[in-house]
């Protein structure tokens, strides 16, 4: 199985502030990366595919980046509404696999 | 405007089965692939199970090969999900989800509202 880690899995930060969360793959999955946000409660929704495109109707405040086995999820500008648990997923292999998710909470 | 509505969660016993739907509307079912995927308790996300858009192609997580059976049903618009001998760690909310290619290796770009599965004796 290709496993995924995200780092951190847990940070503090302010509205405004400039926020990159990372993830990793155990094996190369080229650009197969998908990224997204869930709140409490709430079904998963998705904000990045294949890497880097932004899903219709997310803020361009989002970006995703990276190939093979490094990839960043980067919020440019946090808001409040972006205080979420967010997780980085492969569709590259068989069996899919999310990363463990990070929380991103008000500092 | 895309809706996936899953049912058939419940409290099950150790040792039981169950079947999970997901019923789909406003967009075409058999145009894309469909997944389930779990979140048990204060925990992450996990991938349960994947069927190709034509209900030919399936996968599974390695916890479920061998218990659950993926299906769907292109004429109803409707996903399944065929639990059997449920375990105490199968206990998680879980979600249908839309993978907008055919074959099963892009995205979840549209989930359900997810359906409570607890197994308890």
């Amino acid at each position: 199985d290709t496993q995924m880690t995200q780092s951190p899995s847990s940070l503090s930060a302010a509205v405004g502030d400039r926020v990159t969360i990372t993830c990793r793959a155990s094996q190369s999955i080229s650009n197969y990366l998908h990224w997204y946000q869930q709140k409490p409660g709430r079904a998963p929704k998705l904000l990045i595919y294949a890497a880097s495109s932004l899903q219709s109707g997310v803020p361009s405040r989002f970006s995703g980046s990276g190939s093979g086995t490094h990839f960043t999820l980067t919020i440019s500008s946090l808001q409040p509404e972006d205080f979420a648990t967010y997780y980085c997923q492969q569709s590259y292999t068989a069996p899919r696999t999310f990363g463990q998710g990070t929380k991103v909470e008000i500092k | 405007e895309v809706q996936l509505l899953e049912s058939g969660g419940g409290l099950i016993q150790p040792g039981g089965s169950l079947r999970l739907s997901c019923a789909a509307s406003g967009f075409t079912f058999s145009s894309f692939a469909m997944s389930w995927v779990r979140q048990a308790p204060g925990k992450g996300l996990e991938w349960v199970s994947g069927i190709g858009a034509r209900g030919i192609s399936t996968y599974y997580a390695g916890s479920v090969k061998g218990r659950f059976t993926i299906s769907r049903d292109n004429s109803k618009s409707t996903l399944y999900l065929q639990m059997n001998s449920l375990r105490a760690d199968d206990r998680a909310v879980y979600y249908c989800a839309r993978d907008p290619s055919r074959t099963g290796d892009g995205p979840f770009d549209r989930w359900g509202q997810g359906t409570v599965l607890t197994v308890s004796s």
